[in-house]
């Protein structure tokens, strides 16, 4: 049983369009990640929050934004998407301290 | 800029034997080293979170090592499963628990 949840799995939209992606966790943890991977390449973190009203942007430049009004919800926004965002966007969290990250099922975005 | 690096990318085995991969990352300011199983279609899923030189992890037929003094990991598997099939990651964490991770290695194993 996930107990961090990713909506939609699956994301086919044309470009130009505004799109959110969906990230909820029911742990109570307070940091959470974007992670983005590109087929045949690493994952690369493009978000992160320490907590709520807390986002940092990741090592690897994205135009996409998050926001964290409350600790369960984390959602990454696209203003107008292009087909350079298209891509596989993972959302993550963990406890406090260096601990294992919790994955959601990530979304699978693909702009035309 | 900081690298993690896998090998090999990817690995053939048959069912029952054992096998081993490669994770090589930066010495310096280490903090933790994790490594993750991902299965198409579903989650990574974590195995091991190592912090110290020496560390040896177990889970299962699945084991880790770490040496933090030359920046490597192994990570083991003992009696290969069709069920052990899935790409393996590793990701080098800072102190703040960002995760820089490799590009991974994707084991199939043949019944």
């Amino acid at each position: 049983e996930a107990d961090i949840y990713q909506t939609p799995r699956y994301l086919v939209i044309g470009t130009g369009k505004k799109i959110t992606l969906e990230c909820s966790q029911t742990m109570g943890h307070d940091k959470m990640y974007w992670y983005q991977q590109d087929p045949g390449m690493e994952l690369h973190l493009i978000h992160y929050s320490y907590g709520v009203n807390s986002t940092e942007k990741g090592d690897l430049s994205s135009e996409s934004t998050v926001s964290r009004i409350r600790t369960e919800h984390f959602p990454l926004t696209l203003e107008s998407a292009r087909p350079s965002h298209t891509s596989q966007y993972l959302c993550a969290s963990s406890a406090p301290g260096l601990t294992f990250y919790t994955f959601g099922s990530g979304t699978r975005l693909t702009v035309v | 800029i900081l690298n993690v690096e896998q090998s090999p990318q990817s690995l053939h085995v048959q069912e029952g034997d054992s096998t081993n991969f490669t994770c090589s990352f930066p010495s310096s300011n280490f903090y933790a080293l994790h490594w993750y199983r991902w299965e198409t279609a579903k989650s990574p899923e974590a195995l091991f979170v190592m912090t110290l030189n020496g560390d040896e992890k177990k889970k299962g037929r699945i084991s880790a090592t770490l040496n933090t003094k030359e920046g490597y990991s192994y990570l083991y598997i003992k009696g290969s499963q069709p069920e052990d099939s899935a790409t393996y990651l590793c990701a080098w964490g800072g102190a703040t628990n960002k995760l820089i991770f490799g590009t991974g290695t994707l084991l199939a194993v043949q019944p």
